[in-house]
């Protein structure tokens, strides 16, 4: 049972551009949620967190929104770079602080010069 | 600056042997996670520690085991390396806001 999801295995994107991440979630328990951005062979970087009591948060070119009765987040990336091309996990987590994280699949960002 | 670092970046190991995963923070945190990363899997949770000798298992604790004698150290150990536990190890620490995240190890199993 999947409780973390990105239905969008990849997206392709200009330089520039806006870039729109997304990410739905089924437990309606969790309380905090992050992005992460992985290239290969590297561990996960992280890159910005929300908490369940706001709807957005921003920092630099990145901007994450959460919609909870929708169970959605996204993450804005604005503008793109090409360096930005990597794969982003969304992850969640309830019930504490420091408690697990559940992540998503991933979705491959390409960003086109 | 925040470290979490894992012993090995790729090791290659033959079926049925013994492996030690071996990670290290130097943040005092008390809770760690061991993830694996498979394609179009994300990652998933194999065990966590909340606290020295502490352990609970993830969603996919089967055919692991784990150590944490010490605070700083948790320890990912394959009893007999199968071909499908071929894959990216990542180690994790937690803070309360967010987790850090070693460099990862690719393991192979042949």
């Amino acid at each position: 049972d999947q409780q973390v999801k990105q239905n969008s295995p990849s997206l392709s994107v200009q330089e520039g551009r806006i870039s729109i991440l997304n990410c739905d979630y089924t437990n309606s328990m969790f309380d905090y949620f992050l992005w992460y951005k992985k290239y290969p062979a590297e561990g996960p970087t992280f890159l910005i967190s929300i908490s369940s009591i706001k709807d957005k948060n921003e920092d630099g070119r990145f901007t994450v929104f959460l919609n909870k009765s929708a169970k959605h987040l996204s993450l804005h990336i604005v503008p793109s770079q090409p360096g930005d091309s990597a794969v982003y996990f969304c992850a969640a987590s309830y019930g504490g602080a420091t408690n697990k994280l559940i992540f998503g699949t991933g979705t491959l960002l390409a960003v086109q010069p | 600056d925040v470290k979490v670092t894992q012993s090995s970046r790729y090791l290659v190991k033959r079926t049925g042997e013994k492996v030690f995963l071996e990670c290290v923070q130097d943040m005092d945190h008390e809770n760690m996670f061991w993830y694996r990363q498979d394609p179009g899997l994300g990652l998933r949770l194999i065990y966590f520690s909340y606290d020295v000798k502490m352990k609970e298992k993830g969603d996919i604790p089967e055919g692991y085991s784990v150590s944490r004698e010490k605070k700083e150290r948790f320890s990912l150990i394959l009893e007999s390396a199968s071909t499908n536990q071929t894959s990216m190890y990542l180690c994790a620490s937690r803070s309360p806001t967010g987790a850090f995240f070693g460099q990862g190890t690719r393991l192979t199993v042949v």
